[in-house]
């Protein structure tokens, strides 16, 4: 089975923190993502990753930025946390080959609250 | 543009009965692929099943069926046999052609069916 963690649950961070949020997978998938889901706004790409070292700016990169440095992890950067960053963030990956392609497997999700 | 429309925000279904979720979506690209996928209260989102537009045949999984309708461009989920357990969130999401849009296997997602499932 496909297996995607997040470091945390649940985080509540102040205003101007630094915040990391990682995200392993274990099946060796290329492709990794991470997601803000908020109510009303469905799931919004933040960044995503297709590589090792390689990301590519999703939908809402303002105020992230995200580091891969090894093919199982990809973290997700709040430089200067700001209340209007408090959401759900969501990890994913797919492979870029077999039966499955493209598929997304999430992350439990993080439910980040910025005070 | 809106490329995936979930024209239903909420539903309620009676345990052991079927549901319908509707899908449209809207592509110029000939080789697309199609997922549906489930997001309980608990946060996590689950994969359900997945349509490629070449493919001949409207998925299966289970309990789970798409109702693949390419000229209309819809791929509605059917789930069968309703469960308590089937109370969630549901989202309709498109891969287009990665060469065409170097899409890099983005997904689009729709804004989702609230699903409650009632004895």
């Amino acid at each position: 089975d496909v297996k995607v963690t997040q470091s945390s649950r649940y985080l509540v961070k102040r205003t101007g923190e630094k915040v990391f949020l990682e995200c392993v997978q274990d099946m060796d998938h290329e492709n990794m993502f991470w997601y803000r889901q908020d109510p009303g706004l469905g799931l919004r790409l933040i960044y995503f990753s297709y590589d090792v070292k390689m990301k590519e700016k999703g939908d809402i990169p303002e105020g992230y930025s995200v580091s891969r440095e090894k093919k199982e992890r990809f973290s997700l950067i709040l430089e200067s946390a700001s209340t209007n960053q408090t959401s759900m963030y969501l990890c994913a990956s797919s492979s870029t080959s077999g039966q499955f392609r493209d598929t997304q497997y999430f992350g439990p999700g993080t439910r980040l609250t910025v005070l | 543009a809106q490329k995936i429309t979930q024209t239903q925000p909420g539903m309620f279904v009676q345990e052991k009965e079927a549901v319908t979720l509707d899908c449209t979506y809207d592509t110029s690209d000939p080789s697309y692929g199609l997922f549906w996928y489930k997001q309980p209260s608990s946060g996590e989102m689950i994969f359900l099943i997945y349509q490629g537009s070449y493919d001949q045949q409207n998925a299966t999984e289970g309990r789970y069926s798409l109702n693949f309708q390419k000229a209309r461009k819809s791929a509605n989920l059917v789930i069968s046999a309703s469960q308590l357990g089937d109370s969630a969130m549901y989202f309709c999401a498109m891969r287009e052609a990665r060469v065409l849009t170097d899409s890099w296997g983005k997904l689009q997602f729709g804004a989702g069916t609230q699903v409650v499932v009632t004895p």
